[in-house]
């Protein structure tokens, strides 16, 4: 178990570019999440994976983000024309096989993004 | 929709002493489940402790223990004999029934603790 791992540590983009953050979960997890931190909060719930199929995403994931998870494996979530609202520590979970409420999420270190 | 409120951004207890941390929470659920989980400086969150509401015993992991009130709908976790290493942010979060909106956490805001030698 190598834990969740997610590259790259730090990004500092311009605004108006586009950024990909990776997420390598633990191998055996069929279930992956995208949570984003702003300074004083709690994570926020972005989007979650089971396998490949990405069967929830929140209103607060606009048009400008996506995210994938091909082939059940690693994920990558992608901000299109970034704006400095998009500032945040990016985190990735992930947890399973088993029922939802017995496999705690095991969290990744985070991407810190800073838009300029 | 549920909340999780922590009320103490910031706390700082004394080494080896006992400290507890708040947390409530808004829900009409009669079944789901709570957790702490605890945030180093620049390292990853990682589980403390975890409560099914449904379990009437309050959860204990070593040095961490929860005060479970479902009726007063608070969630507090006592850390005894306070470690340097106990240092973190501490969030409280909650999952709804069956693992919720597919097992999303929701968070609350965290509070900063700094454990003094």
């Amino acid at each position: 178990d190598t834990g969740v791992s997610q590259n790259p540590r730090h990004k500092i983009t311009k605004r108006g570019q586009n950024v990909t953050f990776r997420c390598d979960p633990i191998s055996e997890h069929n279930r992956l999440y995208w949570y984003r931190q702003t300074l004083g909060q709690g994570p926020e719930f972005l989007t979650y994976f089971q396998n490949e199929a990405q069967l929830e995403k929140s209103r607060l994931l606009s048009d400008r983000f996506s995210a994938e998870r091909p082939k059940g494996s690693f994920s990558t979530l992608e901000i299109q024309r970034t704006e400095q609202g998009d500032s945040a520590m990016y985190l990735c979970a992930s947890s399973g096989p088993g029922q939802i409420y017995n496999s705690p999420l095991h969290f990744g270190n985070g991407t810190r993004l800073t838009v300029t | 929709a549920q909340t999780v409120t922590q009320s103490q951004p910031e706390m700082s207890v004394q080494e080896a002493e006992t400290v507890t941390l708040s947390c409530t929470y808004d829900t009409s659920e009669n079944n789901y489940y709570l957790f702490w989980y605890k945030q180093p400086p620049s390292r990853q969150m990682i589980l403390v402790i975890r409560q099914e509401a449904y379990k009437q015993q309050n959860a204990t992991e070593n040095r961490f223990s929860v005060n479970f009130q479902k009726a007063a709908k608070s969630f507090s976790l006592k850390i005894s004999d306070s470690q340097l290493g106990d240092t973190a942010m501490y969030f409280c979060a909650f999952m709804g029934p069956y693992g919720g909106s597919q097992g999303n956490l929701i968070f609350g805001k965290g509070t900063k603790l700094s454990v003094k030698p």
